[in-house]
């Protein structure tokens, strides 16, 4: 079936430092979306990207969505400790109206 | 406003028992998601709904599990005779038009069969 696959699973950095965790998926997506997971917390979400080739940023975390719309980056600059949590990205089940498929998360430690 | 409420918080069943889930969407939102997280996990898609109408319930993994949502606002996930599988955070989220767009998450319930 349709699958999303995050890499790293895991990523530990020192603050300051740069993050990059990457989606890819086993089908062509429409759209894909990005949440993050603070540790005890529900999903927050972050963004949408629609277009092929689409880039967009917030503040210190760029968003990237391949040109084949199957993969997309998040790239954080500069770690802070406030950025500890899991990154999920997701895309929709094809030939469903509402099933988002996520992907297992990269959980993000930042050392102070 | 408020966001979306789930209730309770945490519940313990013994296996065997119903448990009853309860979802309050933020007001006028179109669009209603139930989710399972395993610990460690990303969420599991469950049901959708669109107002009062399911639209795709292909994620319920068993004929135990059954959502409804008969006003089109608050929505409840019932599990009969739960079982250890059970166990995991019951995510709820809505979104103000319908599928694709961003979604609201509540905080979830744990539940814990034992």
């Amino acid at each position: 079936g349709q699958q999303v696959m995050q890499i790293p699973q895991y990523q530990h950095v020192q603050e300051g430092e740069d993050f990059t965790t990457y989606c890819n998926s086993s089908t062509t997506l429409s759209n894909i979306q990005w949440y993050k997971q603070r540790p005890g917390g529900h999903p927050v979400f972050l963004i949408q990207l629609v277009k092929s080739g689409e880039v967009k940023k917030q503040k210190r975390l760029t968003f990237q969505f391949g040109e084949a719309k199957k993969n997309s980056s998040l790239h954080i600059t500069a770690t802070q400790t406030t950025d500890v949590g899991t990154y999920f990205c997701a895309g929709p089940a094809g030939g469903s109206q509402g099933n988002l498929i996520f992907g297992k998360g990269t959980k993000l430690s930042v050392k102070p | 406003g408020a966001g979306v409420s789930q209730s309770p918080r945490y519940k313990v069943a013994k296996r065997g028992q119903d448990v009853a889930l309860r979802c309050d969407p933020i007001s006028g939102h179109v669009s209603l998601f139930w989710y399972q997280q395993a610990l460690g996990q990303g969420p599991e898609f469950l049901t959708y709904f669109q107002n009062e109408a399911q639209l795709d319930k292909s994620g319920l993994p068993s004929d135990r599990f059954f959502a409804e949502r008969p006003e089109g606002s608050v929505s409840t996930l019932k599990i009969q005779r739960t079982q250890q599988e059970d166990s995991a955070v019951y995510l709820c989220a809505s979104s103000p038009v319908a599928a694709w767009t961003e979604a609201f998450f509540g905080q979830g319930t744990r539940l814990t069969v034992v």
